[in-house]
């Protein structure tokens, strides 16, 4: 199947910017989402882009998308001790439906 | 709008025994739904699709006597894990969708514990 690929492990100080990268292998990827898991959580959907977009920005969040690349970032402005979670990326082809393909999440630890 | 809740959030059942999990669209009418698992560190990968009223169509290496899903209403799907094995135990999500919407909303996952 399609891949999904983030870096595992990010770790930023308070009041810094995060970036977390994803790349993707499905060309036919319509829309791109970040979704955000606290621990023992389920997922909260941060923001998506389209696939015909190159960069949305909402509030803190801006996400960027290298469509040539495959590319995705997700830039976190002024972290705050509780964006800390584990961040997926997740993509949606044409031939999937409404069903998505995730990666395995990148983890972002925020130290004061 | 848009929610999702799944029940139990945690459950610890015996080797060998089965277990439901469910999933409710609390305030729109779910036409189709997604069961996802998640082990520890890893990403959440589909198991299977269901659309309200047919059969639920699974992934490959997903076994479908041992996931019986049921999507009887436009509210309610429920994922029965049977004869469950330690190697079951793991996170499951679902998500849901109706016909107008174009994006599908996640529960709050169950974390299934089997000793």
């Amino acid at each position: 199947g399609e891949d999904v690929e983030q870096s595992l492990f990010l770790s930023v100080r308070e009041g810094d910017s995060s970036v977390i990268n994803c790349t993707y292998t499905d060309s036919s990827s319509t829309y791109l989402y970040w979704y955000k898991q606290e621990p023992g959580a389920g997922l909260q959907l941060l923001t998506y882009i389209f696939s015909n977009m190159d960069m949305k920005q909402d509030q803190r969040l801006t996400v960027l998308l290298n469509k040539k690349d495959k590319h995705l970032s997700l830039r976190i402005a002024d972290t705050q001790t509780g964006d800390s979670a584990i961040y997926f990326c997740a993509e949606r082809g044409t031939n999937s439906g409404y069903a998505l393909n995730f990666g395995k999440g990148t983890s972002l630890l925020v130290t004061p | 709008g848009a929610v999702v809740s799944q029940h139990p959030s945690w459950v610890i059942c015996k080797s060998g025994t089965s277990v439901k999990i469910e999933c409710r669209s609390l305030d729109f009418q779910a036409t189709t739904m997604f069961w996802y698992r998640q082990f520890p560190k890893q990403s959440l990968m589909l198991m299977a699709t269901s659309n309200e009223g047919s059969k639920a169509t699974y992934e490959q290496g997903v076994e479908k006597d041992k996931f019986l899903i049921n999507h009887a209403s436009l509210t309610l799907s429920t994922l029965t894990v049977t004869s469950a094995h330690p190697e079951d135990s793991s996170f499951y999500i679902c998500s849901a969708k109706d016909r107008m919407n174009t994006e599908a909303f996640f529960g709050q996952g169950t974390r299934l514990t089997v000793v």
